[in-house]
């Protein structure tokens, strides 16, 4: 596609569920990100890939975030046993590389814990 | 660490007037200096970016310059129209680390 994808738009969980949010980057880009958008804390970063490096994980707020980017292309967020202060908007951001960092943008993932 | 600070909003305009959101920024380092837009119901899209001292980045008619002897990256735009009601973002990146970190947003609004 022409720009970023996310799935689902919306997604309504009962805490102590797990989610899978997906991400689609703009083809060719090797370097996608995802922060997380809340009312309380802002954007704030998650976590880095960049081509076949080990992630930057510095931003996950917990051992129950992770996130894995399988052959260079689709990114997978998932959220273990979800609480109610996970409920935000998720963004996946991708660039055509970590040096030109001009990011474009996913519409986001509203994450909602019941 | 790296912060963004930007004005608190809502900041209210009648059309055509002119614009100011302020920026400032605290970095070890020298970063690259971002505005980002979110128009109502959509995405962050990129308006415009400076990547060294002294650097203009414009587009759409918004205009910042990249100051570091003031930390500041001042977004303008000399007559706003109703179309410009989004919120912004200021943000900056850094060598060896490229997340953004962002300020917490300015919502604008523009009365006809």
């Amino acid at each position: 596609g022409a720009g970023v994808s996310q799935s689902p738009s919306n997604k309504v969980t009962e805490k102590g569920k797990d989610v899978e949010l997906r991400c689609d980057p703009i083809s060719g880009h090797t370097a996608l990100y995802w922060y997380r958008q809340s009312l309380g804390q802002g954007l704030e970063f998650l976590i880095y890939f960049q081509g076949n490096s080990a992630p930057d994980k510095s931003g996950l707020p917990s051992d129950r975030f992770s996130a894995e980017r399988t052959g260079g292309s689709v990114s997978t967020l998932t959220i273990q046993r979800t609480q109610q202060e996970d409920s935000a908007v998720y963004l996946c951001a991708s660039s055509i590389s970590d040096i030109y960092n001009e990011q474009f943008f996913g519409p986001g993932t509203r994450l909602t814990v019941l | 660490g790296d912060s963004v600070t930007q004005m608190e909003g809502p900041v209210t305009l009648s059309e055509e007037a002119f614009l100011t959101i302020n920026c400032t920024y605290t970095a070890t380092g020298y970063p690259s200096l971002f505005w980002y837009v979110q128009y109502p119901g959509e995405g962050l899209q990129l308006l415009l970016k400076a990547t060294k001292a002294d650097d203009k980045g414009s587009n759409k008619g918004f205009e910042a310059t990249y100051r570091k002897e003031t930390t500041s990256f001042h977004l303008e735009k000399g007559s706003v129209q109703v179309s410009d009601s989004a919120v912004y973002f200021c943000a900056l990146s850094l060598t060896g680390r490229r997340a953004l970190t962002f300020g917490s947003g300015t919502r604008l609004q523009v009365q006809p």
